[in-house]
């Protein structure tokens, strides 16, 4: 299994512009989540899903727009970037409530100028 | 909603010394969970405690859920400088109803360990 993979690594954005990025699990997990984390934070969840079709706002989710139409894939819209957007991005994969791992993806590091 | 608080926010230990951070909901905890993360790193899951009183260990790291399941601590024995980065701690809002499946994060506790 190649677990949660995020695309891409590294983006800079210029104000204003928008963008998506990618996340996926191939382990069949109905939970996926959102965080970002600011340089010597924790994380704030941004969105999250419990399947298919499903998705419902976190702690942090203005700016940002999500779907989910499959299982496996989760992504992110940035509209209009702005500076405050500037962070790290993490995607994760839960089995369930009960389950003993939730697993990350390596992050997105995004700059917006 | 659900809020967890870390305390310390951060931690300056010498090598050796045993430290303790704490994780506190004013909710109860449905499925507590620990990672570490190295700075700009991704996260390292270090345990998860689901029942009240639950304890685990993991060599020289142990966390603990006290028994009304809202508070963790997680406690090292005699540091190392491998141990330093941020830890965090995660739980889900409730075990049904509206939130479900909503799991957030505490703010995080910097700790550094001194050669």
């Amino acid at each position: 299994n190649a677990g949660v993979t995020q695309t891409p690594k590294f983006r800079i954005l210029k104000i204003g512009q928008s963008m998506t990025l990618q996340c996926a699990q191939d382990m069949n997990h109905n939970y996926m989540y959102w965080y970002r984390q600011d340089p010597g934070m924790g994380l704030k969840l941004i969105y999250y899903s419990v399947g298919a079709g499903i998705t419902d706002k976190g702690e942090v989710p203005n700016g940002y727009n999500v779907s989910r139409s499959t299982t496996e894939d989760f992504p992110l819209r940035l509209e209009l970037a702005a500076p405050s957007q500037t962070s790290v991005y993490f995607c994760a994969s839960i089995r369930g409530p009960s389950a003993d791992t939730q697993y990350f993806g390596p992050g997105t590091r995004l700059t917006v100028l | 909603s659900q809020e967890l608080e870390q305390s310390p926010q951060s931690l300056i230990v010498q090598e050796g010394k045993n430290l303790t951070i704490n994780c506190t909901s004013s909710k109860t905890l449905y499925g507590l969970y620990w990672y570490k993360q190295k700075y700009g790193e991704g996260l390292i899951f270090l345990m998860m405690l689901q029942k009240g009183g639950e304890e685990k260990s993991h060599e020289k790291i142990t966390a603990k859920l006290d028994e009304k399941k809202q508070q963790s601590s997680l406690h090292i024995t005699a540091s190392q400088p491998s141990h330093a980065g941020i830890y965090l701690c995660g739980a889900f809002a409730n075990a049904g109803g509206t939130s479900y499946g909503k799991l957030t994060f505490g703010q995080g506790t910097i700790l550094t360990v001194h050669p």
